[in-house]
Formats: structure tokens, C-alpha cells, sequence
């Protein structure tokens, strides 16, 4: 089962910082947190990963709260193409072929 | 980011027929493969996870002798639908990760339609 819960879908205006919020009380110390996010008929893509420190990259910030027991997906400039499904994922990360679980996703919508 | 190929993108086969699936991964060994499915406006549902060399892990409810993987090599992992029947039909996503299990990269799926 999945080890996350998102809201079902949320909406964002072109242009302005998209918040995509993740709660994964149950995660465990060896447990990583992913984003992915995928558009209509097509595989996911990888978006951030993160243990306990916040991440940035070119895509997005990655913000875990200190207590690791939940996390938010920053968008810092949506645009129109990040309309997407965007799943976050607990792993473990390391040899022993760990199972990757998706939950539900959120549904992003950025309207003009 | 790494590159993993998936083909085809797009299968319309006969119900009884067999239907094969490509995963290769282009820039990185593939220690691990996932295999999913997902329905229209589903999350991806777990079939299995394979292992190079290895014989597949399937999720409970996934029929092994249906749903054959082989992972033959670190660059190529394939997922046959065996006999396929309408309920089949489906899209059917791999994902792909190395030694380390950091990084998963995903396939761009097959949808798969079954008449």
C-alpha cells in the first residue's frame, strides 16, 4: 500500500509558486521522498528526491519538515505544462530491489 | 536525466495473441525494473519487480505465467502478455534503476488495446 496521501487535485495560476503538499507520518529512517509527475499518457518523469535536507534543482524545491512526516513540492513559476498528476513516493534507497508504491496523486491544474 | 526506451508506444492486437513489451535503458544498467499498469485516470498499480539475472517478484493477484518478464541483461528487460484478452488492455509502464536504487526512471508506456 501506499505510504503517502495527497489532495486529489489542486489548481495554481500561471505564473505563481504551485504548493503541493504530501503527508508520509508513517515513513521510516531509510526512506526517501520523491516527486514524479506525469502527463496525460506518458511515463512518469522524475521531478526531486530528498531525505531529510530541502532540495532544489532546476525544476522545483523539495521542502521536509524536520520531523520528516511531511513534505511540499514547490513549482516556484507554474506554467501552463505543468498541468500534470504529480505523485509523491517514500523509497528505500539501495540494493535489494525495494518496491516502489504509487498513491494517487494530486491533479494539478495551472490556468491562465 | 537517464534515458529509459520503452516500445511500442502503441499496440492494437487480436484477443489469444501474445504481445511483447521493451524496456531498454540507454545510459544506465538497469540493476532493477518495475513493471506497472494503470487504468484511465488510475495511479500505477505495482505488477512486478525484476531483478538482472534473476526471476521476477510479482505482486499478489499478478498471473506470472500471463504477464512473462525477462531481464536477460542490464540494458533490457521485456514484459509479455501472454494469450491477451480485452481485460488486458491497459497501459503498461516500466521504470528502470541502477546499482544504487537512487534514481527510477520511467518508460513512456505501451497502451495496449486488446480486440
Amino acid at each position: 500500500d501506499a505510504k503517502t496521501t495527497q489532495p486529489t487535485s489542486m489548481d495554481c495560476a500561471e505564473g505563481r509558486a504551485a504548493n503541493l503538499p504530501c503527508n508520509h507520518s508513517t515513513i521510516s529512517g531509510n526512506e526517501y521522498v520523491y516527486w514524479y509527475r506525469q502527463i496525460h499518457s506518458q511515463g512518469p518523469q522524475y521531478i526531486i528526491h530528498g531525505l531529510k535536507n530541502n532540495e532544489t534543482n532546476e525544476m522545483a524545491s523539495l521542502i521536509i519538515t524536520e520531523d520528516r512526516k511531511s513534505s511540499t513540492l514547490i513549482l516556484p513559476h507554474a506554467t501552463l505544462r505543468d498541468t500534470a498528476v504529480y505523485y509523491c513516493i517514500v523509497r528505500v534507497v539501495g540494493t535489494g530491489g525495494f518496491k516502489t508504491i504509487f498513491g494517487a496523486g494530486t491533479r494539478l491544474f495551472v490556468k491562465a | 536525466g537517464a534515458v529509459v526506451s520503452q516500445h511500442p508506444s502503441r499496440v492494437i492486437c487480436k484477443s489469444g495473441t501474445s504481445v511483447k513489451i521493451e524496456c531498454r535503458s540507454l545510459d544506465f544498467q538497469a540493476t532493477t525494473m518495475f513493471w506497472y499498469r494503470q487504468f484511465p485516470k488510475k495511479s500505477l498499480m505495482l505488477m512486478a519487480t525484476s531483478n538482472e539475472g534473476s526471476k521476477a517478484t510479482y505482486e499478489q493477484g499478478v498471473e506470472k505465467d500471463k504477464f512473462l518478464i525477462n531481464h536477460a541483461s542490464l540494458t533490457l528487460s521485456t514484459l509479455t502478455v501472454t494469450s491477451a484478452h480485452p481485460e488486458d488492455s491497459s497501459f503498461y509502464i516500466c521504470g528502470g534503476t541502477g546499482e544504487t536504487n537512487e534514481k527510477l526512471f520511467f518508460g513512456s508506456g505501451t497502451q495496449l488495446s486488446v480486440l
